[in-house]
């Protein structure tokens, strides 16, 4: 099975960058997304690594690294309305139940003035 | 384009009471998904349905059935609700073999159950 680890809360002042972990416990996997949801609303997908390195889309930034079986989210020049929370996500292999998405708990951002 | 549209969006239930969410996708996705998502748990898979006429179940199954009715629609019901199945409900599709393979997620469906 999938094990997903992220830290429950984090808090970042307006305009900072602030990086978000995923550590994860898998016997391999095909891809690392990363989602966003705010408080009452739908999960929406940010940014996606299925290979190692840096995935840059705008403000937003996703790293993987498999051999540290680590990922992160990265966000720049924070605005308020990055507060929410934001969650990892691992698709198996395609022989292991590719439609399997596992969800780490959730990263709770709160950005302050 | 509507998405995956979800409905009801609220629905109260007394415990043994049968309901079902509908849910559909206008995105000709093959991949469908049922999540719930608890406080401090993230979203954890109910069933998944990988093509029309399938489907599988994920991490959390118990007590649920779903129906894959065709390619747009992919039902789950809850035949006798219990309080721990108080949840908000998240139904989403894929477009299998795309380069990021995202989930697009409906708007949820928040139940509970007394």
């Amino acid at each position: 099975g999938q094990s997903l680890e992220q830290p429950s809360e984090v808090t970042a002042v307006e305009g900072a960058i602030v990086q978000i972990n995923c550590t994860y416990q898998t016997s391999g996997f095909y891809g690392l997304s990363w989602y966003q949801q705010h408080d009452g609303g739908a999960p929406t997908f940010l940014s996606y690594n299925g290979l190692d390195g840096l995935e840059e889309t705008g403000r937003f930034s996703s790293f993987l690294s498999r051999s540290d079986s680590y990922g992160y989210l990265l966000l720049q020049e924070l605005q308020m309305k990055d507060s929410a929370s934001y969650f990892c996500a691992v698709r198996p292999n395609p022989s292991g139940g590719y439609q399997k998405v596992t969800f780490g708990t959730g990263t709770k951002l709160q950005v302050i003035p | 384009n509507a998405g995956v549209t979800q409905t009801p969006k609220f629905q109260v239930l007394k415990t043994g009471q049968s309901m079902t969410l509908q849910c559909a996708q206008d995105m000709n996705h093959n991949s469908m998904y049922w999540y719930r998502q608890d406080p401090g748990m993230g979203l954890r898979l109910i069933y998944y349905s990988a093509s029309e006429g399938t489907t599988d179940k994920g991490e959390v199954p118990n007590g649920y059935n779903v129906s894959r009715l065709n390619k747009r629609e992919f039902s789950l019901r809850l035949e006798s609700a219990a309080p721990s199945q108080t949840s908000v409900y998240f139904c989403a599709s894929s477009e299998d073999g795309s380069f990021n393979e995202k989930l697009f997620f409906g708007s949820g469906t928040q139940l509970s159950v007394l």
